[in-house]
């Protein structure tokens, strides 16, 4: 079955160290995303990339970074992490056209910065 | 930016009875609307969505309703039942765009015995 997983389910991170959450589709689809979701905001996009090697600024990209080194996986990577990134995170795939019942997600990871 | 603002945070209701989450959006050039479903401790997955053409669309127990004019759409759930208990979000996205999609911020159902 196609899946989008996730990896680690949770994390706690100090403040100021390196986090890298990594997301592996096996829906052959071009696109990936990286939201975040946190009470009361709903899910905001960090970044998205519908091709490998190449990554783009989704609408709240300050203080993370993307890699798409395949079709397959997609890193979010927090260089310097900070009590605000606490969040649960969400990775998504989608075909480069179709409707949005083509998206898959991720169960999430639950990131606690201290 | 463009905003999907999705009015109910919390709504409780009976087993049996229906439940109505509404939404509002701002991009005119919004022509898609897709509704998900969270369950607890798990990503989000598809439901139910509607498109800029058609004003009504129902998929079993699930309608979906969209007025255009308002830039309102809405989620019914008729004859609720305990598995329907989560968050629901609704997002808007251009059909020529559908990867960019703003999502609100979502809505807790909890379906009472």
């Amino acid at each position: 079955e196609a899946a989008v997983t996730q990896s680690p389910r949770s994390k706690v991170a100090v403040t100021g160290g390196k986090v890298t959450l990594s997301c592996h589709q096996t829906n052959n689809h071009d696109y990936m995303y990286w939201y975040r979701q946190d009470t009361g905001h709903g899910l905001r996009l960090i970044h998205y990339s519908y091709v490998a090697d190449s990554t783009e600024k989704g609408d709240i990209p300050d203080g993370y970074k993307a890699s798409r080194p395949s079709q397959e996986n997609f890193s979010l990577i927090l260089e310097l992490a900070s009590l605000s990134q606490t969040a649960v995170y969400f990775c998504a795939s989608s075909p480069w056209t179709g409707t949005n019942s083509d998206y898959t997600f991720g169960s999430g990871t639950r990131l606690l910065v201290i | 930016g463009e905003k999907v603002e999705q009015h109910e945070s919390t709504l409780s209701v009976r087993e049996g009875d229906s439940a109505v989450i509404n939404c509002t959006y701002t991009d005119t050039a919004s022509s898609y609307f897709p509704w998900y479903k969270q369950e607890a401790g798990k990503g989000l997955h598809f439901v139910i969505d509607i498109r800029s053409n058609v004003d009504r669309k129902q998929s079993q127990r699930l309608i979906v309703l969209l007025d255009k004019k308002a830039k309102r759409f809405s989620l019914h759930i008729t004859a609720t039942q305990p598995e329907d208990s989560a968050i629901y979000f609704c997002a808007a996205s251009h059909d020529t765009n559908a990867y960019k999609v703003i999502f609100g911020k979502g809505t807790h159902l909890h379906v009472l015995p």
